[in-house]
């Protein structure tokens, strides 16, 4: 089934550690997002990619790093975690670049991590 | 500023009707969105609005007034598996989706 994959679905991790994140998408779409889903609070991006080779950062970016090396992967990268990085980040794709399309995403299903 | 706003719960009982409001700030506009989420899912598209207006998609229509900052997403013949958290979002003269903190709906039977 065409998609986004996640991993892992979840893990505990002790503050100061390093992890990342994995998403891979088979849709063939240029742009792809990750955003954190926090109780209370919208979906906040975190960074984003129009195209492979290149990333932005979105609105909460601080603590966080991204690559795009092709069209299919978008790993987030935590670089030293801290307990407020603990939340559901949600990877996310779209055909085209945000302002040609009609903004659809496709989300993944979520990986949750707590930082203890 | 931006804001986006809507309610946090509403509770709706099979067969019904619900409307869940959007309302929002922006000095700039692209288009406003509806995402349905269940629990401990991914959200999925349900519609985009950047004219004023209502469009209808099989149960459920999303309406847009921009002079009032306003949308709604309606559900008709509510079931039980519209239980779900409904996310609202615009896009704004950045081309940033500003998402609200999403409306979980309850259906009753």
């Amino acid at each position: 089934i065409a998609g986004i994959t996640q991993a892992p679905t979840s893990q505990i991790l002790a503050a100061g550690r390093r992890m990342t994140l994995r998403c891979t998408q088979d849709m063939r779409h240029n742009a792809m997002y990750w955003y954190r889903q926090d109780l209370g609070l919208g979906l906040r991006l975190i960074h984003y990619s129009n195209t492979a080779g290149t990333t932005g950062k979105g609105e909460v970016p601080d603590g966080y790093s991204v690559s795009r090396a092709n069209t299919d992967d978008f790993p987030l990268t935590l670089a030293s975690a801290v307990p407020s990085q603990t939340s559901v980040y949600f990877c996310a794709s779209s055909e085209r670049r945000i302002d040609s399309s009609t903004g659809e995403l496709f989300f993944g299903e979520g990986s949750r991590l707590t930082v203890l | 500023g931006q804001n986006i706003d809507q309610p946090t719960e509403m509770t709706a009982t099979e067969g019904a009707i619900v409307q869940i409001n959007c309302t929002y700030q922006t000095s700039g506009f692209n288009g406003l969105f509806w995402y349905q989420q269940h629990a401990g899912e991914a959200p999925t598209f349900l519609s985009y609005n950047v004219l004023d207006g209502l469009e209808e998609k099989g149960r459920f229509s999303s309406f847009l007034s921009r002079s009032k900052g306003y949308s709604y997403l309606l559900l008709k013949e509510l079931q039980m598996k519209d239980s779900a958290s409904y996310l609202c979002a615009f896009m704004d003269s950045n081309y940033q989706l500003i998402w609200g903190a999403g409306t979980k709906l309850i259906i009753k039977p």
